[in-house]
């Protein structure tokens, strides 16, 4: 059955450097975004990227934070200059439509 | 944020029984409801959706009811199995999002199913 798949599946990186998660979406898929869900809360919206753009982030998705598909495959998420408060885990989920998402099992990001 | 809350943080019942996993939302303009299951150190997982102008859909063991004038679904699983115990979570679909695919979760339900 094809998956999302995410990588790194654990990061530990010191404040203020920059972090990349990757992600490799399903291959017919259209749609891709990045949600996190930080220890004990909700799963967060952060962003979703269609056509090659962004058609909608949240206002945690500030300029700390981009996406870019790379190479048709790969779908990244950059924190530039992480804080503690980044520390969450960190889900790719694509779709065909809009609708039902599959989420990838996850990248955990802790920043000391 | 609390526009979509599940109340029950957990839930234990006894397998071969039903559980029911509640969860409320208060804009209604929310138009498509989910319901995605999660096991430790995995992504959510889908399991049912339901449109808003049903008010039940059901696949295998899991049915989704609707209510919409109370702004209030329902997961039941019946009968319910060990492999059941994960955290349940409710999303709901703005239709002001409708082509970005952004979904609302609610804050989980942890079921365990006892043998």
């Amino acid at each position: 059955e094809p998956e999302v798949t995410q990588t790194p599946s654990h990061q530990v990186t010191q404040m203020g450097q920059e972090v990349i998660l990757r992600c490799v979406p399903i291959s017919n898929h259209l749609y891709f975004y990045w949600y996190r869900q930080i220890l004990g809360q909700k799963v967060e919206f952060l962003v979703s990227f269609y056509n090659n753009e962004i058609s909608e982030k949240s206002e945690i998705f500030d300029d700390q934070f981009s996406v870019e598909r790379p190479d048709g495959s790969n779908f990244t998420l950059k924190i530039r200059s992480t804080k503690l408060e980044d520390s969450a885990m960190y889900f790719c989920a694509s779709s065909v439509l809009t609708g039902e998402l599959f989420f990838g099992e996850g990248s955990r990001l802790t920043v000391l | 944020d609390q526009q979509v809350k599940q109340n029950s943080p957990s839930l234990s019942v006894q397998e071969g029984r039903i559980s029911i996993l509640n969860c409320d939302y208060t804009n209604s303009m929310f138009d498509y409801f989910l319901w995605y299951k999660k096991y430790p150190a995995e992504g959510p997982t889908f399991l049912i959706s339901i449109s808003s102008i049903k008010d039940k859909n059901e696949d295998g063991r899991f049915t989704v009811f609707l209510n919409k004038s109370a702004k209030h679904l329902s997961l039941h699983i019946v009968p319910s199995q060990p492999g059941d115990s994960a955290v349940y979570f409710c999303a709901a679909s703005d239709p002001s999002s409708s082509n970005t695919g952004k979904l609302i979760f609610g804050q989980g339900t942890t079921l365990q199913v006892k043998p």
